[in-house]
């Protein structure tokens, strides 16, 4: 079975300054790992994935992401967030056999202040 | 390709009344997911299907809960004798390979 830790459940970031959401999961097996945007109403919207390879992940609208196994944590990242970057964001994992259902964390909300 | 899509987006409901959500995958995604997300939480798993098989079922899927994915293209979901407690997002997502993408999800109020 696999979890995932999201410790901020809420992050206030200005606008064009940079962010970083943490994500921490636990597993017995070896993972695959996800980032996922939510808008308000919306379903989810895939930022970004690691499968395999290069450990420095890039995704859609700017965002990054580090996979660090010795850590068990795949931290997104960008540099300069934008307004529209405001939703909510689920970091998730998967093992990399089977049926890859998702687990999710909590969240994280990230908020833009202009 | 014109992604997931789930109907009705919205469902209110008098409690211990059936009702029943559809999803249509992406074409050609011969697996299909369905999640439950409650306010202020990540989705979790419900039940996953590959083709018509459906190959697992979460212990969250109570027997009034039940699947299904005829000839292995679209899906529904009925939940039968609604409680309060069903109220939530239901997300359906296709997968091809690893990645699975999410619908818009049916919002389920029971009063």
């Amino acid at each position: 079975a696999q979890s995932v830790t999201q410790l901020d459940s809420q992050v206030p970031v200005f606008e064009e300054a940079p962010v970083e959401l943490r994500c921490n999961y636990s597993s017995s097996v070896s993972v695959y790992l996800f980032w996922y945007v939510q808008y308000p109403n919306q379903g989810l919207q895939l930022l970004l994935k690691y499968l395999s390879g290069s450990t420095l992940v890039k995704g859609i609208n700017g965002f990054e992401a580090e996979f660090n196994k010795s850590q068990t944590s795949f931290h997104l990242r960008k540099p300069s967030v934008h307004i529209s970057d405001t939703a909510e964001y689920f970091c998730a994992v998967s093992s990399n056999f089977g049926n890859e259902k998702l687990t999710f964390g909590t969240g994280t909300r990230l908020t833009i202040i202009p | 390709d014109t992604g997931v899509s789930q109907n009705p987006r919205h469902k209110i409901t008098k409690r211990g009344q059936n009702v029943t959500f559809r999803c249509d995958p992406i074409s050609e995604h011969n697996r299909l997911y369905w999640y439950r997300q409650t306010l202020g939480q990540g989705p979790e798993f419900l039940t996953y299907f590959q083709n018509e098989a459906q190959l697992e079922k979460s212990r969250l899927l109570s027997d009034r809960f039940s699947a299904e994915r005829p000839k292995g293209s679209f899906s529904t979901l009925e939940i039968q004798r609604t409680e309060q407690g069903d109220s939530a997002m239901y997300l359906c997502a296709s997968s091809l390979l690893i990645e699975q993408y999410f619908g818009p999800g049916t919002r389920l109020t029971v009063t």
